[in-house]
């Protein structure tokens, strides 16, 4: 069965503009929760949607926003990109009944200059 | 002090070696987990448990829930081995609060 799908794999914007990242979850699984890594804090969690509502949500400026859809997906938003954005986003999906069995994407890597 | 601590931060191998990362965390937990990351950045789950030992293949990974530790072992490592291996820890959400991780490289 397909796996957890990022789009895109590898984004450049500048300063000040906006970017939407998407997670296709795997079929089935209704929870989809976002991550940040990058190299100075490590993996940090961002939010968690299920069933089209964000269910959790980590300690991240307004700029970081998200929505899931009816079929799961899930896209994040940031606004007002900073230097500081650049990382590697990554969407994990699980179904409800087994919270915290993740399954990974690959992430999208995303570059502000 | 964060939440999950591991250690060591990098760790060099030959091939065959057994290799231990450990793992302490500070929080009440629901589950624990070990995720490994290649280069690139895909993470793959490796384990999620909660009581005692888990195993899959070279890979074993153990909790002791009173002492807040858990130890993941590799046996008869490999070069291919060679990754990032992440400690998490849940809360009964999927909200993961995750370990710097442990830089391994093995090798041959």
């Amino acid at each position: 069965k397909a796996g957890v799908t990022q789009t895109p794999r590898y984004l450049i914007k500048t300063r000040g503009q906006q970017v939407t990242l998407s997670c296709s979850p795997i079929s089935g699984h209704r929870s989809v929760s976002w991550y940040q890594q990058t190299p100075g804090q490590g993996l940090q969690f961002l939010f968690e949607y299920f069933s089209e509502t964000q269910r959790n949500k980590g300690n991240f400026p307004g700029r970081f926003s998200g929505r899931q859809f009816s079929n799961s997906r899930s896209e994040m938003n940031v606004s007002t990109l900073e230097l500081g954005d650049s990382a590697l986003y990554l969407c994990a999906s699980s179904t409800d009944r087994d919270r915290g069995s993740s399954t990974f994407g690959s992430g999208t890597r995303l570059t502000v200059v | 002090k964060n939440e999950v601590e591991q250690s060591p931060q990098n760790l060099t191998a030959q091939e065959g070696e057994f290799i231990t990362i450990n793992c302490s965390y500070s929080v009440g937990i629901s589950a624990l987990h070990w995720l490994q990351q290649h280069p690139g950045g895909g993470i793959v789950s490796l384990f999620m448990l909660s009581s005692g030992k888990k195993k899959h293949g070279r890979l074993i990974a153990t909790i002791n829930i009173q002492e807040k530790h858990s130890s993941l072992h590799i046996t008869a490592s490999h070069p291919r081995d060679s990754a990032v291996y992440i400690c998490a820890v849940s809360r009964n959400t999927d909200k993961l609060i995750f370990g710097t991780g442990t830089r391994l490289q093995v090798f041959p």
